[in-house]
């Protein structure tokens, strides 16, 4: 596709179970990101992931939050026993090669609420 | 370290007027600095970048943003506000030459264009 999709565009889950969500970049990019966005928090940092090498976790909120991308391309941000303030938009981002003044391009982001 | 200070969380301005959007960043090295719009139930899109060239930094829709280094400011101008320029806009910093790979995002501006 043209542009970065994500999937679901929404999901509502019960407190305590695990979600998926997915991310699909743009075919070629190399560097993919994941936000979240939250009401009172902005746009946080939870992981990177630049071609062959190792994710930048650090932004990772808890053990509970996991992602992996296979092949390259496509990317699950997973969240176990998901908690309320789990609840938030999150956002997936490709870019072409991943340098510091490379444009980021966005989804439109998956809404998750915990119920 | 890095931060990025959105000096105002909501600008109001009558159509046909100038818009500026205050952004003040702190960063220990030469940052590279954005302007991301977002549009309700949009995606987050670039508006304008700078990377250590021109001072004044010419972006889509007419918005312009101006570095001042020795001020540590980056904000975003427009002669004229439109009504289609009401969004939430946000000033990123990005530190890659440090080895962080993450987008620093402000905590965003809600601009209200009224008729």
């Amino acid at each position: 596709g043209a542009g970065v999709s994500q999937s679901p565009s929404n999901k509502v889950t019960e407190k305590g179970k695990d979600v998926e969500l997915r991310c699909d970049p743009i075919s070629g990019h190399t560097a993919l990101y994941w936000y979240r966005q939250s009401l009172g928090q902005g746009l946080e940092f939870l992981i990177y992931f630049q071609g062959n090498s190792a994710p930048d976790k650090s932004g990772l909120p808890s053990d509970r939050f996991s992602a992996e991308r296979t092949g390259g391309s496509v990317s699950t941000l997973t969240i176990q026993r998901t908690q309320q303030e789990d609840s938030a938009v999150y956002l997936c981002a490709s870019s072409s090669t991943g340098g510091g003044n490379t444009e980021a391009f966005f989804g439109q982001g998956t809404r998750l609420t915990v119920v | 370290a890095q931060s990025v200070t959105q000096l105002d969380s909501h600008v109001s301005v009558s159509e046909g007027t100038p818009v500026l959007l205050r952004c003040n960043y702190s960063s220990s090295y030469s940052p590279s600095l954005f302007w991301y719009v977002q549009h309700p139930n949009k995606g987050l899109q670039l508006l304008l970048k700078y990377t250590s060239a021109a001072t004044l930094v010419k972006g889509i829709n007419g918005f312009e943003a101006e570095f001042k280094k020795s001020e540590t400011y980056f904000h975003l101008t427009k002669p004229s506000a439109h009504m289609s320029d009401a969004a939430e806009y946000f000033c990123v910093v990005s530190e890659w030459d440090t080895g962080r790979r993450a987008l620093t995002f402000g905590s965003g501006t809600r601009l209200q264009v009224q008729p």
